[in-house]
């Protein structure tokens, strides 16, 4: 168990709607990252929060957007679905040190 | 954009061999890592080699990395059928300021029993 916390850790929704996944980060961590694995695009950073404000951005659709709360929790907010966004996305945090612990995913299902 | 490509992409072996993957990237670094998935799990973190080492060692794992050659290999020694799993390299990228880990594609090995 790596204490990086994500729900719901499967999503089927349909295309054009909105969904919001959940992170809850190792106690005492102040970064958040968040992944989105696929078969053909592999593991690509979407974005990373870092005690409430954005620090990086990755190759994150204008459609997704996220945030990070001050009791540290991140959300993840994907709108305007597409078929294409059919995915596993990861949660990963990360305290001082440079390895990061990821949580076990949620699976996203559009059809 | 990937910055890591694994090779190979797919690794079958029989449980007792070594299995050794490698991953080459593009940019100058400031660490490597080496990550495990479990087929639709987590990643999680096996070792990490920083810019100025060229060999670490962990366990039955084995890390090299060469930086005039941007590579690096992973090597499991003595395999079991547990170590069934993807293997990606994730490189920190130092001329990348306010950049997270770029992962590769990862290798699939199989350990046959």
């Amino acid at each position: 168990d790596s204490g990086v916390t994500q729900t719901p850790k499967h999503l089927i929704t349909a295309t054009g709607q909105r969904v919001t996944l959940r992170c809850s980060p190792r106690s005492g961590d102040l970064s958040v990252y968040w992944y989105q694995q696929s078969l053909d695009q592999g593991l690509q950073f979407l974005i990373q929060y870092y005690n409430g404000e954005e620090r990086a951005k990755g190759n994150i659709l204008e459609r997704f957007s996220a945030q990070q709360f001050p009791d540290l929790h991140s959300e993840l907010n994907l709108s305007s679905l597409e078929l294409g966004d059919s995915a596993l996305y990861f949660c990963a945090s990360k305290r001082d040190g440079e390895k990061l612990f990821f949580g076990s995913g949620t699976q996203l299902s559009v059809l | 954009s990937q910055q890591g490509e694994e090779d190979p992409q797919a690794l079958s072996i029989q449980e007792g061999e070594n299995a050794t993957m490698n991953c080459s990237y593009k940019t100058s670094i400031n660490n490597l890592q080496w990550y495990r998935q479990n087929s639709g799990r987590g990643l999680v973190h096996l070792i990490l080699i920083r810019s100025n080492e060229r060999e670490k060692h962990s366990g039955r794992l084995r890390v090299t990395l060469d930086t005039s050659k941007k590579s690096s290999s992973l090597l499991i020694t003595a395999s079991r059928a547990a170590d069934t799993a993807s293997y990606f390299c994730a490189t920190d990228p130092s001329d990348q300021a306010g950049t997270a880990l770029i992962f590769g594609k990862g290798t699939t090995l199989s350990v046959s029993s």
